[in-house]
């Protein structure tokens, strides 16, 4: 059966940079959209980003610029040789506190199993 | 960015019961909506994609409809396992967005 793995820090300081990596057991890795999520703890689902194919990312625009140097705050990436996709998310505050879902496919066919992060002084 | 509006928020119904759970977008989005299941501390699942086609291995008691702005999720015949929150997500435009979730209780 496949399944997506996910594994990463699950305690962060604020303004820490958060890392998550997200690898396929018993399927393939390439050839997909990777998509992550999350999802605050008590409310709904927030898209953060993909990468494509191509390489190509998007991302949501809210987490794409911090302060003062414009500079994107997310970015998400794969390793083709170890077939893994990993979400880096620099200067953490609470807000971003979540259960963080990797997703394989364009509809997100696919879901990992979810990673708590804490942000907490 | 492109908001999507569920209603109702919450829904009480009973086994059997016929559900309709809507999602607006604010925007034109064609038919680039799928629709989600998820229940309490599990990943969620995809359900209905392109607005309407039924993802595999979903039962047929689940159906999608719509397009452009308005479109409906519908669960013929409640079984016990629907009980759980629902989204809709849009694809048309970056950056995707999901609606703010549908929870459908037992009553």
């Amino acid at each position: 059966q496949v399944q997506l793995q996910q594994w990463g820090t699950g305690l962060l300081k604020p303004s820490e940079a958060l890392s998550l990596t997200c690898a396929v057991s018993g399927g393939s890795f390439s050839g997909y959209y990777w998509t992550w999520i999350r999802q605050p703890p008590g409310k709904g689902l927030e898209w953060i980003g993909e990468i494509k194919l191509d390489g190509t990312t998007n991302y949501d625009p809210s987490l794409s610029k911090y302060n003062p140097s414009l500079k994107s705050r997310v970015s998400i990436s794969v390793d083709r040789a170890r077939e893994q996709l990993t979400l880096r998310l620099n200067s953490v505050t609470a807000a971003d506190t979540a259960v963080y879902y990797c997703a394989r496919g364009g509809w997100l066919q696919l879901w990992g199993q979810g990673t708590w992060v804490t942000v907490s002084s | 960015a492109i908001q999507m509006t569920q209603s109702p928020s919450s829904l009480s119904a009973s086994l059997g019961d016929r559900v309709s759970i809507t999602c607006r977008a604010s925007q034109d989005i064609r038919s680039d909506l799928g629709w989600y299941q998820q229940k309490p501390g599990k990943a969620p699942k995809l359900l209905i994609y392109g607005a309407s086609s039924l993802e595999s291995e979903v039962p047929s008691r689940f159906s999608g409809s719509g397009a452009g702005t308005d479109f409906t999720l519908t669960i013929s015949s409640l079984n016990p396992e629907d009980f759980a929150t629902y989204y809709c997500l849009q694809q048309y435009a970056y950056p995707n967005t999901f609606g703010q979730g549908t929870k459908l209780e037992l009553k």
